[in-house]
């Protein structure tokens, strides 16, 4: 059975606090990691898509790391904002092309 | 606007009944998955096509059953619903290997 597990499942920051998050997965059969922000009442959005071990990879405030020999990936936001407030959900995909998400890890950044 | 589309928006049917979700890809991609998200679940993958193949797939019930016609427009077919089938039904697409583009979503209901 293949897990993807994200922590913390939740939290809460001050807005201009930097955090980061966590996604273990497998580190055997990788083909891909991907990251998502997910509002509530809307659809996920791409963050990242990741594939080489040592990856970096950044979008504005945001940025995230991989090893894929460990099974983990960080992602990183800098000096929060009130919109950053969502749930960030990581996709491990196999070697088949199976994407198996992590339940996601909530943030509320308070103003 | 992600440049997917999904309809119907909603469906409400009765159990044992059978159900067809459709979903437009964003011009110029291949690649069409399914997901689904019920209460107090995470998403789920349930499958991919990839130029009218699939190419992988998730934890999709035997009831249930996908396919990309040649425009490359995709349908997910939900037959002998039961009540747990009740969940929000995802489409996205992207070309192969990149990010993925979320619709909007099908919320069905099953009475």
């Amino acid at each position: 059975i293949l897990n993807v597990e994200q922590s913390p499942q939740s939290l809460h920051v001050q807005e201009g606090d930097s955090t980061n998050f966590t996604c273990s997965f497998p580190s055997s059969n990788f083909y891909a990691l991907h990251w998502y922000r997910w509002e509530t009442a809307k659809s996920p959005e791409a963050l990242f898509v990741m594939t080489l071990n040592g990856d970096e990879k950044k979008k504005g405030r945001i940025s995230a790391t991989l090893n894929t020999k460990e099974g983990y990936s960080y992602l990183y936001i800098k000096g929060s904002q009130p919109e950053d407030s969502a749930t960030y959900l990581c996709a491990f995909v196999d070697s088949s092309y199976k994407l198996i998400f992590g339940s996601g890890t909530r943030l509320l950044v308070r103003p | 606007d992600s440049g997917v589309t999904q309809t119907p928006k909603h469906l409400i049917t009765a159990t044992g009944q059978r159900v067809t979700l459709r979903c437009s890809p964003r011009s110029g991609d291949l690649s069409v998955y399914w997901y689904q998200q019920s209460l107090d679940q995470g998403l789920q993958f349930l499958i991919q096509y990839y130029n009218g193949e699939e190419r992988a797939k998730g934890n999709i019930l035997e009831r249930f059953s996908a396919q990309q016609f040649p425009d490359l427009h995709s349908e997910l077919n939900l037959s002998s619903l039961e009540l747990g089938d009740s969940a929000l039904y995802f489409c996205a697409s992207s070309m192969t290997g990149n990010e993925q583009f979320f619709g909007p979503g099908t919320r069905l209901t099953v009475l």
